[in-house]
């Protein structure tokens, strides 16, 4: 079976910092570029970060540019993203998901994670 | 890149069909065939429903079928279930080549 399963959310302060990680399972996890996309509760879908298939090439919302860094192993089957500098409006739930490709260039996702919530408060 | 427009909410009844629109700009929907549906439970991950304007993945049901003219793009789900009462989601490939969007979501209801 195909999985995403996402970790490391929880409530930090503002100003802080907070690794997320995505343990893929079921694919060959080096064949496709992986992304973060984000949702704040009750609300609609924000692409964060994209990785292409070997980690050479990285996309960021421009709301997270300079703050988040993606990341991949290979070797662990691991998709990471390492965020800084956490604002109150970074708080959202954090999907992984899967590129159609072994590149950045959009076509759709699947599959895509649970989530893991990360809350940034005072 | 402004989030594609779809309407809050629709509903019906069983058995019936609804369609849920999604409007965007000739740099997302308008100008590329990557246009993709996602059906959402609560607290579940987004599913694709729909990629390529109206191709279905395998285990999609026929009900949901997928279209597009000039820059808005239609999800129909006919014969609407009770177990479709979801959130849906459309997402577009934009001009900008990385970042895609995604439209503003919508409930639907089974009566």
């Amino acid at each position: 079976e195909v999985q995403l399963v996402e970790s490391g959310g929880g409530v930090v302060r503002p100003g802080g910092s907070l690794r997320l990680s995505c343990a893929a399972s079921g694919f060959n996890f080096d064949d496709y570029g992986m992304s973060w996309v984000r949702q704040v509760p009750g609300k609609g879908l924000e692409w964060v970060s994209g990785v292409n298939w070997n980690g050479g090439s990285t996309g960021y919302a421009d709301s997270v540019k300079g703050r988040f860094i993606i990341s991949r192993d290979n070797a662990k089957n691991s998709l990471y993203l390492q965020m800084n500098s956490l604002r109150a409006e970074d708080t959202a739930l954090y999907h992984c998901a899967r590129y159609s490709s072994s590149g950045l260039e959009y076509n759709w996702f699947d599959p895509w994670g649970q989530g893991t919530l990360v809350t940034v408060s005072s | 890149q402004s989030a594609l427009t779809q309407p809050a909410s629709v509903s019906g009844s069983p058995g019936q069909s609804i369609t849920i629109s999604c409007t965007g700009t000739s740099s997302d929907v308008g100008g590329y065939k990557y246009v993709t549906w996602y059906q959402q439970y609560p607290g579940k991950a987004p599913k694709l429903m729909i990629y390529e304007v109206s191709n279905r993945p395998s285990g999609v049901p026929d009900r949901f079928s997928g279209s597009k003219s000039g820059n808005t793009a239609s999800l129909t789900i006919s014969g609407l279930q009770a177990e479709d009462e979801a959130d849906y989601y459309c997402s577009s490939f934009t001009s900008s080549s990385i970042p895609p969007v995604f439209g503003t979501g919508t409930k639907v209801t089974v009566l």
